[in-house]
């Protein structure tokens, strides 16, 4: 069963346009969250992940995301892209606890355009 | 240093072959993983090692059989593989299993004829 979804697949926007990826898990119990970061020819990084606390969690490169509970989601935004932020963008989901279940979302693929 | 390396880059394979991957880091983290990733896929979770012990195998063919030598060092096993296991193989790692930040490396290439 899917437990993580991302519902964009394929997003392209201009430079210094503002950036909102979806990610909705199911699960109501403890979840872990991420955001990953695959640019062309690179290795996946974390871009920033939430595990308690301040739902509004920042990351590297100007990104955020919100965990909002009661919509189960955790979606990134970014207020102003650059040529740069062209990427696959993995949202990612620990559910439970410990030995959870840990599973990446399909992932978005961002093109930025100059 | 928050790199983990792979080699080979790029591995080339018969079905009848016997071969290896290895990954290490040095970061001094106790959980150690294998991904698989086909094109435009996003990874697949494999095997899980912490404290050098399997901890999550998420139902991988028998011909693939990790191993974990010490806490630095993982390694994958392919023996009788099919085409379709051609993909990118990902390695990762981190501090405390799955509930934490997963450093990856940058993959094996594997091409299976």
């Amino acid at each position: 069963a899917q437990s993580v979804s991302q519902h964009n697949h394929h997003v392209i926007l201009s430079e210094a346009a503002s950036l909102e990826l979806g990610c909705n898990y199911s699960y109501g119990g403890t979840v872990n969250l991420f955001w990953y970061v695959q640019y062309p020819g690179q290795h996946l990084q974390l871009l920033l992940k939430y595990f308690s606390g301040d739902p509004l969690v920042k990351g590297i490169k100007g990104f955020e995301a919100e965990f909002i509970k009661s919509k189960f989601s955790f979606n990134l935004r970014k207020p102003s892209v650059q040529w740069s932020d062209t990427a696959e963008y993995f949202c990612a989901v620990t559910i439970g606890d410990s030995w959870g279940k840990f599973q990446f979302g399909a992932g978005t693929q961002v093109v930025v355009t100059p | 240093d928050t790199e983990v390396t792979q080699t080979p880059k790029h591995l080339v394979m018969g079905m009848t072959n016997k071969k290896s991957l290895k990954c290490e880091q040095h970061m001094g983290h106790r959980a150690m993983y294998w991904y698989k990733q086909k094109a435009k896929k996003p990874p697949e979770l494999m095997f899980v090692y912490s404290y050098e012990k399997l901890s999550i195998n998420e139902s991988v063919p028998s011909r693939f059989s990790p191993e974990c030598p010490n806490s630095s060092l993982l390694n994958l096993h392919l023996h009788a593989l099919q085409p379709e296991d051609s993909a990118l193989y990902l390695c990762a790692s981190s501090q405390v299993a799955l509930t934490d930040t997963q450093y990856f490396g940058p993959g094996t290439r594997l091409t299976v004829l």
